[in-house]
């Protein structure tokens, strides 16, 4: 069965400084990876999404994230925070075939200090 | 325009009630989805209909009955409420079986008391 896995709970940063949030995941096959982010009282927004090519993907708000096989990873990096990323994380995982049902991982909630 | 939209935002009501929360996309895309986030802020998907044809129900008790009139509209309805059900309620779309992410809603906080 599918699965994801967010091994940190809570992450604080100082503002300007880099950021990787870790995402491990469980699937027998080639998985699409997706990082949402959800500020306060709203709802999840894409970040961005990895299907097949090229390991390391652009998304928005100067995020990457890169996929790693090898180690079942999918982390997402910032090179410099901003206060306004301060934001709960998600990971998501979906089967490549067939109907997908995102299965998420339990979050990272970012704190960003001044 | 908002792309997912969901009514209400808040819903607070009594042990026993029935509600319903409504969900409607301008995307054009022909799946929708229902997901339960709990108080850890943990994401669980209940439904997904495409084409108003439900292809996912992930073991939710039958108190909750989703509906969809059209590819547009996807709405949740919630029998004899119980405490448990106190949760934040978010409705997404995809095209297809939404290999290119899920659009959400902004969710609906529903209290039970």
């Amino acid at each position: 069965a599918q699965s994801v896995t967010q091994p940190d709970i809570h992450i604080t940063v100082s503002e300007g400084a880099s950021l990787e949030l870790r995402c491990n995941y469980s699937y027998g096959a080639t998985p699409y990876l997706f990082w949402y982010v959800q500020s306060p009282g709203q709802g999840l927004q894409l970040l961005l999404k990895y299907f097949s090519g090229d390991t390391l993907v652009q998304g928005i708000k100067g995020f990457e994230a890169e996929f790693k096989r090898s180690q079942s990873s999918f982390n997402l990096r910032k090179p410099s925070v901003h206060w306004s990323d301060a934001a709960e994380y998600f990971c998501a995982v979906g089967n490549s075939g067939g109907y997908n049902k995102l299965i998420f991982g339990a979050g990272t909630r970012l704190a960003v200090h001044p | 325009d908002t792309a997912v939209s969901q009514t209400p935002k808040y819903l607070v009501t009594q042990m026993g009630n029935d509600k319903s929360i409504k969900c409607e996309q301008n995307l054009g895309h022909d799946t929708m989805y229902w997901y339960k986030q709990d108080s850890k802020k943990f994401l669980k998907i209940m439904f997904s209909y495409n084409n108003k044809e439900l292809i996912i129900n992930e073991t939710v008790p039958n108190r909750f009955s989703p509906k969809s009139p059209d590819k547009a509209h996807l709405n949740l309805h919630i029998n004899s409420l119980e405490l448990g059900d106190s949760a934040v309620y978010f409705c997404a779309s995809s095209q297809g079986p939404g290999g290119d992410g899920y659009t959400f809603g902004s969710g609906t906080r529903l209290t039970v008391v």
